[in-house]
């Protein structure tokens, strides 16, 4: 069980493009999600938490117009990584937690984004 | 003072022998811990959890857990070369907010 697909997985495209990565749980209700970005050889970091039908809360020093974030049903999430360049590429994960405090997020397998 | 911390290793060890991993936690509060492993270019996957005090066992794992000294750990016992991976810590404070640590990198040589 706690399956969470994330699609796609590999994205290779011109800067200036917009890229929508999806988040889905596949078999429980994800009542929170987050995002992250994690550079080679680095930690994860928190990008954003989403709540379903809420705005989502973005860590500090992370731009909202730039990366929006949906969360617009318990079952999907969505990054739209707006006007893309170089400097944007990065493995962006998303995670997925049900709806009792202190359980774990489960992770999605990952969408590796290259901006040329 | 970070608020998860776990030692950035590499820790090596050899086939057959027990990695422990340790990691301290700032947060008093925190009510549940996690254990993830991510391979290289991988996202992570759980791998253990523990809520209470003292050992949980799941196969060639356990953690451990000691809320007085804000620690917690996991050994792995007879490892193996397809442990090699980098063991992240997780603790939540119980409001759905979970920090990470940023992971030990375990080697198992043959």
């Amino acid at each position: 069980g706690a399956v969470v697909s994330q699609h796609p997985s590999w994205v290779i495209c011109k800067s200036g493009t917009s890229v929508k990565i999806e988040c889905r749980s596949l078999d429980f209700q994800a009542t929170t999600m987050f995002w992250y970005r994690q550079f080679p050889k680095q930690s994860l970091m928190l990008m954003a938490t989403s709540n379903e039908g809420s705005k989502a809360t973005y860590e500090q020093g992370v731009e909202k117009d730039k990366f929006l974030i949906n969360h617009a049903s318990l079952t999907l999430s969505t990054l739209t990584v707006t006007s893309a360049h170089p400097e944007d590429s990065s493995f962006y994960i998303c995670s997925a937690s049900g709806g009792a405090r202190g359980q774990p997020q489960h992770f999605g397998d990952g969408t590796r984004l290259s901006i040329l | 003072q970070k608020e998860v911390e776990q030692n950035s290793g590499p820790l090596s060890v050899p086939e057959g022998a027990i990695a422990s991993l340790n990691c301290t936690y700032s947060d008093r509060g925190s009510q549940s811990f996690f254990w993830y492993r991510q391979y290289s270019g991988k996202s992570p996957e759980l791998i253990m959890f523990i809520y209470s005090n003292g050992d949980k066992e799941d196969g060639r794992f356990t953690a451990q857990l000691n809320k007085a000294s804000q620690y917690v750990s996991l050994l792995i016992r007879d490892s193996q070369p397809s442990d090699s991976a980098t063991y992240l810590c997780a603790v939540n404070n119980g409001n759905n907010d979970m920090r990470f640590g940023a992971g030990t990198r375990l080697t198992v040589k043959p």
